[in-house]
C-alpha cells in the first residue's frame, strides 16, 4: 500500500518567517494529496489540497507544490503567526484499486511571536 | 462543526474489556474512515466503509471490528483492551468513498485502557 513520509517532524520559526513542511509518497498511482491542520486538543481540518494535474496551488498565505517525477510534495506558509501553530498532516490518495487516504505522521509547527 | 458527530467524547476502561464507539456521519456522505491517532504514530488509517460495505482495511487488529449500519452511522469495536490501545479514536466522513475529496473529521473518542 501507499507509505507517506512527513518532514520534519517539528518546525520553530519566528513570527513572520517562512515554513516549508515535506512530505514524500511511495506509490506512483497516487494523484490526490490533501493537508491537515490539526490544532491542539481539536480535530483535523483540510487546508489545502492538490490533484496531479497541477504543480502548484495557492490559498492566501499557504501553497502546496508537487512533484510527481520525484513523488514528493511540500506545504509552504508565509508571513507566519502565531495562530498557525498546529500539526500539520500530509496524506495521498492513490487511484490503485480501492482508495482512501494515507498520513504522514504530521509536523509540529511552532510560531513564536 | 464538520457535522461528524462522535460518541463518546472520553472513555476510560480496564484491560481486557470492551468497548463501543460510535460516529454519525455528515448528512449525506456516504463513506465512513476510523484512525486511530496516538503521538508517535500520526493518524493511522484503521478502516473504511461506503455504503454499508467495507471498502477498505489498514493495520487495524484482529481485537477491532467496525460496521456501518443501514442508517449510515457507523460502530468501532475494540475489544480485549491493552494499555497500547490508548489513544484518540477519529471517525471522518466524506460524500465519495474514493478518498479524492475532503474528509470530515470528528472530534474523536479519547480512550483511556488502565
Amino acid at each position: 500500500g501507499e507509505n507517506v513520509e512527513q518532514h520534519p517532524s517539528t518546525l520553530s520559526v519566528q513570527e513572520g518567517d517562512s515554513a516549508v513542511i515535506k512530505c514524500t509518497y511511495s506509490d506512483s498511482a497516487s494523484n490526490y494529496f490533501p493537508w491537515y491542520k490539526q490544532e491542539l486538543g481539536k480535530r483535523p481540518q483540510l487546508i489545502i489540497d492538490i490533484r496531479s494535474n497541477v504543480g502548484e496551488k495557492k490559498d492566501q498565505r499557504i501553497a502546496v507544490t508537487l512533484n510527481k517525477t520525484a513523488k514528493h510534495f511540500s506545504l509552504h506558509i508565509t508571513e507566519t503567526q502565531p495562530e498557525d501553530s498546529a500539526v500539520y498532516f500530509c496524506a495521498a490518495s492513490t487511484d490503485s484499486g480501492y482508495s482512501t487516504l494515507t498520513f504522514g505522521k504530521g509536523t509540529m509547527l511552532l510560531v513564536s511571536p | 462543526d464538520s457535522g461528524v458527530t462522535q460518541t463518546p467524547k472520553h472513555l476510560i476502561t480496564a484491560t481486557g474489556q470492551r468497548v463501543t464507539l460510535r460516529c454519525s456521519p455528515r448528512s449525506g456522505d456516504l463513506s465512513v474512515y476510523w484512525y486511530q491517532q496516538s503521538l508517535d504514530q500520526g493518524l493511522q488509517f484503521l478502516i473504511q466503509y461506503y455504503n454499508g460495505e467495507e471498502r477498505a482495511k489498514g493495520n487495524i487488529l484482529e481485537r477491532f471490528s467496525a460496521q456501518q449500519f443501514p442508517d449510515l452511522h457507523s460502530e468501532l469495536n475494540l475489544s480485549s483492551l491493552e494499555l497500547g490501545d490508548s489513544a484518540l479514536y477519529f471517525c471522518a466522513s466524506s460524500a465519495r468513498g474514493d478518498g479524492k475529496t475532503e474528509a470530515f473529521f470528528g472530534q474523536g473518542t479519547r480512550l483511556t485502557v488502565v
